[in-house]
């Protein structure tokens, strides 16, 4: 089983639309986790760290559900822009600083006019 | 802004060759990491560093070395270049803890012929 699972779509939304993905992990000592997003050909880039509250940043929210080990994104009023590949990450071990993120493949997101 | 480095953007190298990927952070992280990503596999982790002169291997380290004689420098190394390392190579850093994200560098696009 990967440690950081992802459907990876891709999802075909309209413009406006609400679409939110899940990302399991299986190891429940997990401290750590974010979102990611990648665009074709670059870099990822950090969205936001999810915390165990739930947190929120404009359009997106994301929440942590340790109980059954997943995290999820929710994306509202969904924009062009939007389209993009989405990493889930999660840190596996206990916080030594010493362990490198563990990423998902990705789901793809394709917002359409 | 957390700034990472990558030496080359595009790099083409013949089978047998050392290949040296260069990669700089400009906030004095302790950690950096190395990562190959391939289509429909993900971020893979090589090699990482959480401090000068200290290294670990990551999930796919043969074929690789690292190097980290400077704080702000980490480099990785291909022995002997083969064609199964084609790939898009991702620098990163992290400051100390692992509830911080990582900030990755624009990525090295590396063909092996």
């Amino acid at each position: 089983r990967k440690e950081v699972e992802q459907d990876p779509g891709p999802f075909n939304v309209p413009e406006g639309a609400t679409v939110a993905f899940n990302c399991t992990y299986s190891n429940s000592a997990s401290q750590s986790f974010f979102w990611y997003r990648q665009d074709c050909r670059k870099e990822p880039k950090l969205l936001m760290s999810v915390y165990s509250s739930g947190n929120e940043d404009g359009r997106f929210t994301a929440q942590l559900n340790r109980a059954s080990q997943y995290i999820s994104l929710l994306i509202r009023d969904s924009k062009l822009s939007d389209s993009a590949t989405y990493l889930c990450v999660v840190n596996g071990l206990a916080d030594t600083g010493r362990r490198a993120l563990t990423f998902g493949s990705g789901t793809r997101l394709q917002v359409q006019p | 802004d957390v700034k990472v480095t990558q030496s080359s953007r595009y790099l083409v190298k013949r089978t047998g060759e050392k290949v040296f990927l260069e990669c700089v952070q400009d906030m004095d992280h302790e950690n950096m990491f190395w990562y190959r990503q391939d289509p429909g596999l993900g971020l893979r982790l090589i090699y990482f560093s959480y401090d000068v002169k200290m290294k670990e291997k990551g999930d796919i380290p043969e074929g690789y070395s690292v190097s980290r004689e400077k704080k702000e420098r980490f480099s990785l190394i291909l022995e002997s270049a083969s064609t199964n390392q084609t790939s898009m190579y991702l620098c990163a850093s992290r400051a100390g803890t692992g509830n911080q994200p990582q900030h990755f560098g624009d990525g090295t696009r590396l063909s092996i012929l």
